[in-house]
């Protein structure tokens, strides 16, 4: 069954802590992508890949931190220090399609 | 500048009656504009395409490059097209959305 994943589902992140959140594709698709999304402010693109080893800053990178291993896996660390982590976040991947696949997210919470 | 402005947070219409959502972009070069679709509970996921000029569920858009537009449109609404829906920008190793439109349709 092909598409993206996405874990956890939800996370809880005290103050202070890091926190990686999963992102696996099995599309074979080089181009991957993490969105912050928030009522009110629709999809803010964090960090985006276009291949293995390779990342740039997207709007909104500051408090946050990506790698790209594999062509497979695009983790997101959000670190300490981001200000305002709450939110939903988004991770999506484009082919030579330029259809963009999301996965189903993942709500983090500072408790 | 590259960016997409959708004005309209919230839109309400009655079933049957006439939807227009709308979508200005903001690119220099030929723009590729996509419009995707959230509903209740499930993934983003695209809509349709202005390269592909195809009718998706009753929804067509038109690109303008003269009022740089694409405007998402449909003749009668229906209470499955209660979503949110945003508008993308597709430039060379990028994807830019609009803030989204709610759409909610009424019985």
């Amino acid at each position: 069954d092909g598409g993206i994943t996405q874990s956890p589902k939800y996370l809880f992140r005290k103050e202070g802590q890091n926190v990686t959140l999963s992102c696996e594709q099995n599309l074979n698709h080089d181009a991957m992508y993490w969105y912050r999304q928030d009522p009110g402010q629709g999809l803010r693109l964090i960090y985006y890949s276009q291949i293995v080893n390779d990342f740039q800053k997207g709007d909104i990178a500051e408090g946050y931190s990506v790698s790209r291993e594999k062509k497979e896996s695009f983790p997101l660390t959000v670190t300490s220090a981001q200000k305002n982590p709450t939110a939903f976040y988004l991770c999506a991947s484009i082919g030579d399609g330029r259809e963009a696949f999301f996965g189903q997210g993942t709500r983090l919470t500072v408790v | 500048a590259q960016r997409v402005t959708q004005p309209e947070k919230l839109l309400s219409v009655f079933k049957g009656a006439p939807v227009e959502l709308k979508c200005n972009y903001s690119y220099s070069g030929s723009p590729e504009l996509f419009w995707y679709v959230q509903y209740s509970r499930q993934r983003l996921q695209l809509l349709l395409r202005h390269i592909s000029r195809e009718s998706i569920k009753g929804f067509t858009a038109d690109l303008n490059k003269g009022e740089t537009s694409f405007h998402l449109k449909k003749p009668f609404a229906q209470e499955e097209d209660s979503a949110m829906y945003y508008c993308a920008l597709c430039p060379p190793n990028k994807l830019i959305f609009g803030t989204g439109t709610l759409l909610a349709v009424q019985p």
